[in-house]
């Protein structure tokens, strides 16, 4: 399977900062890439797709001038969070599909981000 | 659309004792069904799918679901829990269509009593 990896593991920032965080497809070449959310003792939700060299498809409900999604490479896609509030304080988790007809789902060991 | 649901929040077992973990789906076309299981703070990790073929799928760690299209459902069983099952666990389902997005059900805490 697809190994995912996401930097930082964790991260604290301040109010109106702004945040990156990677997710790198390490033995996969992933077109596209999912961005999810989840919340304490929640599920997990989707916030947007991630397309190499297009824009990303962002959720109803998803800000994406706040939720900066960059797939710049067939490995790499970036999440950045701007201007960050405490409410943005969440797991954020990435995803590659591979397999034929993209069966298999692999997710990166998540990003735990806190805004103080 | 599709949509999946889980039911209990939170499910106790003694230790040994058959672990039964229920999931409906609701999808429009043929669903790709999945269980994963979450430790705290990690990501996710994949216990078992159904895509096409035998209706009952055996996955790591002792697992098993079936498929049963007429009940809609894929409940996740294993016939002795062990300490170390204690974890979030995830029902998913997305469509028969590559690169579609996953959708996740509510989940459900499973913790084994000693």
């Amino acid at each position: 399977g697809a190994v995912v990896s996401q930097h930082p593991s964790w991260v604290i920032c301040k109010s109106g900062t702004s945040v990156k965080i990677e997710c790198r497809s390490l033995d996969f070449q992933a077109t596209t890439m999912f961005w999810y959310r989840q919340f304490p003792k929640q599920s997990l939700m989707l916030m947007a797709t991630s397309n190499e060299g297009s824009k990303a498809t962002y959720e109803q409900g998803v800000e994406k001038d706040k939720f900066l999604i960059n797939h710049a490479s067939l490995t790499l896609s970036t999440l950045t969070v701007t201007s960050a509030h405490p409410e943005d304080s969440s797991f954020y988790i990435c995803s590659v599909q591979t397999g034929q007809g993209a069966t298999e789902a692999f997710f990166g060991q998540g990003t735990r981000l806190t805004v103080v | 659309a599709q949509s999946v649901t889980q039911l209990g929040s939170h499910v106790s077992v003694s230790e040994g004792a058959l672990v039964l973990l229920r999931c409906n789906y609701s999808s429009s076309v043929p669903p790709y069904l999945f269980w994963y299981v979450q430790y705290p703070n990690q990501g996710l990790q994949l216990l078992l799918k159904y895509t096409t073929g035998a209706t009952l799928v055996k996955g790591i760690n002792g697992f098993e679901a079936e498929f049963k299209k007429s009940e809609t459902s894929f409940h996740l069983t294993k016939p002795s829990a062990h300490m170390s099952d204690a974890a979030e666990y995830f029902c998913a389902v997305k469509r028969e269509t590559s690169y579609d997005k996953v959708i996740f059900g509510p989940g459900t805490s499973l913790s084994v009593i000693p």
